[in-house]
């Protein structure tokens, strides 16, 4: 159960760069997520996708463009990367239980914009 | 504006005891509601979920307990371990409008001293 990849865990660009950072999900999962932490904010919300050719804005998506050819893959591009864009970005997909669910998440990108 | 309140930063408890972390939110609209936890340089990890039509649930040495009169929800943990030391977030789901993304809380650093 490989569960949900992302790559790469650590990258380090300059500001202007264009960078993409992959995620991967083993599950078939319908929904997916795109959330960056930063100190003080929590988690926030970048992008979802409802289904493959499906997605959405979240509450922070400036910046940013996704896109979801294939269920299992949802990819994150900075076009031009900004030192605010610092962060650490997780993925996660939506996952039934028994009575209820949860997002799963992925380990995370560290991204350093200089 | 922060819809998913945790108001203390960081918790420290002894081996044994109980651990209580609490969460308020504003969004009346919020229907379902999760804990993660969270180690460094990892994603965050599900671990227990409440719906709003209930007021108790528990897994094990986890309970969450929710007041929907007073927008409140907390996570007990008994007894306390030291691997329970761990970043706590707690999270709203905010309906179909938004993918049935999560809104999060800004965290409480929880440490268990032997």
């Amino acid at each position: 159960d490989a569960g949900i990849t992302q790559s790469p865990r650590y990258k380090i660009t300059e500001t202007g760069r264009q960078v993409t950072l992959m995620c991967h999900q083993t599950w078939s999962h319908s929904y997916m997520f795109w959330y960056r932490q930063d100190l003080g904010h929590g988690l926030r919300l970048i992008y979802y996708s409802a289904a493959a050719d499906i997605t959405d804005k979240g509450e922070v998506p400036d910046g940013y463009v996704v896109s979801r050819s294939k269920t299992e893959n949802f990819p994150l591009t900075l076009e031009s990367a900004t030192r605010s864009q610092t962060s650490v970005y997780f993925c996660a997909s939506r996952r039934a239980l028994n009575g209820g669910w949860a997002q799963y998440f992925g380990p995370g990108t560290r991204l350093t914009v200089l | 504006d922060q819809q998913v309140k945790q108001n203390s930063p960081s918790l420290s408890v002894q081996e044994g005891r109980i651990s209580i972390l609490n969460c308020d939110y504003t969004n009346s609209m919020f229907d379902y509601f999760l804990w993660y936890k969270k180690y460094p340089a990892e994603g965050p990890t599900f671990l227990i979920s409440i719906s709003s039509i209930k007021d108790k649930n528990e897994d094990g040495r986890f309970t969450v307990f929710l007041n929907k009169s007073a927008k409140h929800l907390s996570l007990h943990i008994v007894p306390s371990q030291p691997g329970d030391s761990a970043v706590y977030f707690c999270a709203a789901r905010e309906g179909r409008n938004s993918g049935y993304a999560l809104n999060f809380g800004k965290g409480t650093s929880l440490l268990v001293t032997p």
